[in-house]
């Protein structure tokens, strides 16, 4: 069974830091590139960051950049999120999705990590 | 950046009845390699999104064929033929052929 699990979210001060993971299995990780979609509370969908199959090439919003560094580990089927210097408007679900081809979008997603950023 | 805009935001619909989405790209989707890139997502409440048709007009795999899209350049449209219980939730459109990707606000769809 194709699946995509998320960890990592929790809540943190403005200011803080996270790292979130997203477990992939039953698929060719490596064929695949990854993204990171998130969701605030009652709001629409907003690309956050890319990574293509090979991890050579990611791509940021420019809400993140700057903030955000996203990688993966083929070995360990997984790809990662870190997130600095949170602010309360980075609060939302972070889906992590897989992408066979950039332009058609994801086909597949997880059900997400939530992250509250609070004081 | 492209922009995207669906209408309306809020669609009540009886059971069985049509339904059409619109969505509206600031910029013409036609990708260098002269694919038009545009996706729809339905989100079902309390679950992750679920792609259902890409390329404007492709179906997804077990996506049912009531679904349907269309469109060309700027304008495109999602329609579902007759309306199920199982088809409440929001939708989104996607554009790809640009960077960076961007969704459309939504469109919530209940039943009347």
């Amino acid at each position: 069974e194709v699946q995509l699990v998320e960890s990592g979210g929790g809540v943190v001060q403005p200011g803080g830091s996270l790292r979130f993971s997203c477990a992939a299995s039953g698929f060719p990780f490596s064929s695949y590139a990854m993204y990171w979609v998130r969701q605030a509370p009652g709001k629409g969908l907003e690309y956050v960051s890319g990574i293509s199959s090979n991890g050579d090439t990611t791509y940021y919003a420019n809400s993140v950049k700057g903030r955000c560094t996203i990688s993966r580990d083929s070995s360990r089927n997984t790809v990662y999120l870190q997130m600095g210097s949170l602010r309360v408007e980075d609060t939302a679900l972070y889906y992590c999705a897989r992408v066979l081809q950039w332009e058609v979008g994801p086909d597949v997603w997880g059900k997400g990590t939530t992250v509250t950023v609070s004081s | 950046d492209v922009v995207m805009t669906q209408s309306p935001l809020f669609l009540p619909v009886n059971l069985g009845q049509p339904a059409s989405i619109t969505c509206r790209s600031s910029q013409r989707l036609v990708h260098s390699n002269g694919n038009t890139y545009l996706t729809w997502f339905q989100q079902r409440p309390g679950q992750s999104p679920r792609r259902l048709i890409y390329e404007v007009s492709n179906r997804d795999s077990g996506v049912p064929d009531r679904f349907s899209g269309s469109g060309s350049g700027t304008d495109f449209t999602l329609k579902i033929s007759r309306v199920e219980a199982e088809d409440v939730g929001v939708y989104y459109c996607m554009q790809g052929a640009l960077w960076p990707p961007a969704f459309g606000q939504g469109t919530r769809l209940e039943i009347k």
